[in-house]
């Protein structure tokens, strides 16, 4: 079955440090990937995406991630970090063909001054 | 961006009350799903539906009911909560004719069965 892992649960970081999100898939021949936050109390925002054409995605807000397709992982990260970027982020696989989105557990980012 | 939206946001009801959580979005999508999440927890798939009279379970088993009689709604039911329901109630929806099929969100269901 398709999975996606997240291994670190909470990553505590300071205020202007930075920080790496990893994020490993099930291998297949085709994948789309997906990084999603969620602040306290609301919805998943869509922060960026891997459909095809360079690794490397970057978002709005300086969150970057490298396709890397030998070692089937979606690491997100960021140079500097900010206290408002203090979320819960989540890595999702859609699997070409099975047209639905399999999520990983999540990683509460804990950033303090 | 999108424009997905859920009511009510927060609910707090009796065990044994019938309950609907609404689900709209105006983006056109014929795809829309319901995920149930609890606190500090992965997302789970509880239904999906391709379009119109379209609807099907999810991976993770679920004693609600889902109908989708219009395109832009996806209302979900419960004819008799318990306490086991409490869990947060997120609604998505994605077009099918982009690719990679992105799901938008809306803000989410806090629902709290007592």
């Amino acid at each position: 079955a398709q999975s996606v892992t997240q291994l670190d649960s909470q990553v505590p970081v300071f205020e202007e440090a930075p920080v790496e999100l990893r994020c490993n898939y099930s291998s297949s021949v085709s994948v789309y990937l997906f990084w999603y936050v969620q602040y306290p109390n609301q919805g998943l925002q869509l922060l960026l995406k891997y459909l095809s054409g360079s690794t490397l995605v970057e978002s709005i807000n300086g969150f970057e991630a490298e396709f890397n397709k030998s070692q089937t992982s979606f690491h997100l990260r960021k140079p500097s970090v900010h206290i408002s970027d203090t979320a819960e982020y989540f890595c999702a696989v859609s699997y070409t063909g099975f047209q639905k989105l399999v999520f990983g557990t999540g990683t509460r980012l804990l950033v303090s001054p | 961006e999108a424009d997905i939206y859920q009511t009510p946001r927060y609910l707090v009801i009796g065990t044994g009350k019938k309950i609907t959580l609404e689900c709209s979005q105006t983006m056109g999508h014929d795809k829309m799903y319901w995920y149930q999440q609890d606190p500090g927890m992965e997302l789970h798939l509880i239904h999906y539906s391709y379009g119109v009279n379209s609807t099907e379970k999810g991976d993770l088993s679920s004693e609600s009911t889902v109908s989708r009689i219009r395109t832009e709604h996806f209302p979900l039911t419960l004819e008799s909560a318990r306490p086991s329901h409490t869990s947060q109630y997120l609604c998505a929806s994605s077009d099918p004719r982009g690719a990679g099929e992105t799901q938008y969100f809306g803000p989410g269901t806090r629902l709290l069965v007592l």
